[in-house]
C-alpha cells in the first residue's frame, strides 16, 4: 500500500547549520507531496508541496524537490533558526482519493 | 485566513465516559478529518466526511463515531472512553478541489 518513511528523530543542530530531513515514498499511481510542520502546542501547517516529478516547492527558506526516480522528496534548509523547532511530517495524497498519508514526523531541535 | 478551532486543547476523562470533542471551520471547506496523533505513530485517519451527513472510515474507526450535522461542524465521539484513546486528536478541514488540509490546534485528551 502507500506509505511514507521519513527519518527518525530527534535532530539536533547548532543554528544557521544545514538541515537535511529525508523522506521516501511508495506510492500507486502520480501522488502529491507534502511537508507539514507542527510547531510547539499547534495543530500542523502546510509549509511546502509538489504536485509532479521534478517540481521544487519552497517556503520560509526550507526547500524540497519531488525526485520521481529514486521516490524521494528530501526537505533540506541551507541555514537553520532557534524558531524552526518543530515536528516536520513528510506526506502523500494519491489522487484516487481525498485522504493524506503522512510520516511518522521527524522532531528537530535548533540550539542557539 | 481559514480558521478551524477545537472545543477544547485540553480534557482529562474516566474510562467508561461518553466523550464529545468538537471541530468547527469557517471557510465553508466540504471535506472534514479526523487524525490522533501519537509518538512514534505519526497521524493516523480515524473517520473523514465528504459533506453533510456523510462519513468514511479511516484506519483506526474502532471505538469511535462522527456526526456531520451542519457543513461547518464535524464532531468525534467517545462512545465509552478508554485508557489507550488517550491522545492528541487533530481536525482538518479542506474545499473538495483543494489539496491542502487545514488542521486545528488539537485536543489533548487523557482517559484515568
Amino acid at each position: 500500500g502507500d506509505s511514507v518513511t521519513q527519518m527518525e528523530g530527534p535532530v539536533t543542530l547548532s543554528e544557521e547549520a544545514f538541515l537535511t530531513i529525508n523522506c521516501t515514498y511508495t506510492a500507486t499511481g502520480y501522488p502529491s507531496l507534502f511537508w507539514y510542520v507542527q510547531y510547539p502546542g499547534e495543530g500542523l501547517q502546510l509549509l511546502l508541496k509538489a504536485t509532479k516529478a521534478d517540481d521544487k516547492g519552497s517556503n520560509k527558506g526550507f526547500e524540497a524537490t519531488y525526485r520521481k526516480e529514486t521516490t524521494s522528496f528530501h526537505l533540506e534548509k541551507g541555514s537553520v533558526q532557534v524558531s524552526d523547532s518543530a515536528v516536520y511530517f513528510c506526506a502523500l495524497r494519491v489522487n484516487r482519493d481525498d485522504k493524506i498519508i503522512f510520516g511518522k514526523g521527524t522532531r528537530l531541535h535548533i540550539l542557539p | 485566513d481559514v480558521k478551524v478551532t477545537q472545543s477544547s486543547r485540553y480534557l482529562v476523562k474516566r474510562t467508561g465516559e461518553k466523550v464529545f470533542l468538537e471541530c468547527v471551520q469557517d471557510m465553508d471547506h466540504e471535506n472534514m478529518f479526523w487524525y490522533r496523533q501519537d509518538p512514534g505513530l505519526g497521524l493516523r485517519l480515524i473517520y473523514f466526511s465528504y459533506d453533510v451527513k456523510m462519513k468514511e472510515k479511516g484506519d483506526i474507526p474502532e471505538g469511535y463515531s462522527v456526526s456531520r450535522e451542519k457543513k461547518e461542524r464535524f464532531s468525534l465521539i467517545l462512545e465509552s472512553a478508554s485508557t489507550n484513546q488517550t491522545s492528541m486528536y487533530l481536525c482538518a478541514s479542506k474545499p473538495t478541489l483543494g489539496e491542502t488540509q487545514y488542521f486545528g490546534p488539537g485536543t489533548r485528551l487523557l482517559v484515568l
